[in-house]
């Protein structure tokens, strides 16, 4: 099993609909939790971190499940710069090594 | 601020030569990671520094990539001989380890690698 695993997609989305993503992950020691947003032949970038009671930004909410070992980023009212690749970031305990999911590929369709 | 800096942005080169891509990391951050981005295998992390020392480098995948940290504010990551599977985008980032944006990671903007 991966470490961390995502559906690679692609989603493609109307504008202004909701869209969810998950991401599991396999070391149930882990500790910091991360959604990276990486645009096409660009470098990946902190979209947001992920906080054990859940965490809001704007459009954007990241929860995380440790029961079942899984992180969730949910975007609502999506615009069309919104379209990029997500990735999910997990670490272990103690340990700074941010192991990445592969991706889940977002297109938001006018 | 300037942030991670990678040279070179592009680099084209033939089977068997040697290729070095060079990171300068942000000022201050004590952590530097070398990952490297396929679409098969997507983002895998080769080796990282904690204030200059690696402290794991089991994803280097042989023994013909090597990586330094000789200061701070500089870190190469080699292959030697480079070959076709080789390419790759390879991405810097470095980290702080503590204040409020410890554990986050920026990236600089990538070392595409094309071997021929």
């Amino acid at each position: 099993r991966k470490e961390v695993e995502q559906d690679p997609g692609p989603f493609n989305v109307p504008e202004g609909a909701t869209v969810a993503f998950n991401c599991t992950y396999s070391n149930s020691a882990s500790q910091s939790f991360f959604w990276y947003r990486q645009d096409c032949r660009k470098e990946p970038k902190l979209l947001m971190s992920v906080y054990s009671s859940g965490n809001e930004d704007g459009r954007f909410t990241a929860q995380l499940n440790r029961a079942s070992q899984y992180i969730s980023l949910l975007i609502r009212d999506s615009k069309l710069s919104d379209s990029a690749t997500y990735l999910c970031a997990v670490n272990g305990f103690g340990n700074e090594k941010l192991t990445f999911g592969t991706g889940t590929r977002l297109t938001i369709i006018p | 601020d300037a942030g991670v800096i990678q040279s070179p942005r592009h680099e084209v080169t033939e089977m068997g030569q040697e290729v070095t891509l060079r990171c300068k990391p942000i000022s201050g951050h004590n952590s530097l990671f070398w990952y490297r981005q396929t679409m098969m295998r997507g983002l895998e992390l080769l080796i990282y520094f904690n204030n200059n020392v690696p402290i794991d480098d089991s994803g280097m995948p042989e023994d013909r990539f090597s990586a330094k940290m000789p200061n701070a504010s500089f870190s190469t990551l080699k292959i030697q001989p480079s070959e076709p599977r080789d390419s790759a985008v390879y991405f810097c980032a470095s980290s702080p380890t503590s204040g409020r944006a410890a554990g986050e990671l920026f990236f600089g903007e990538g070392s595409r690698l094309t071997v021929l």
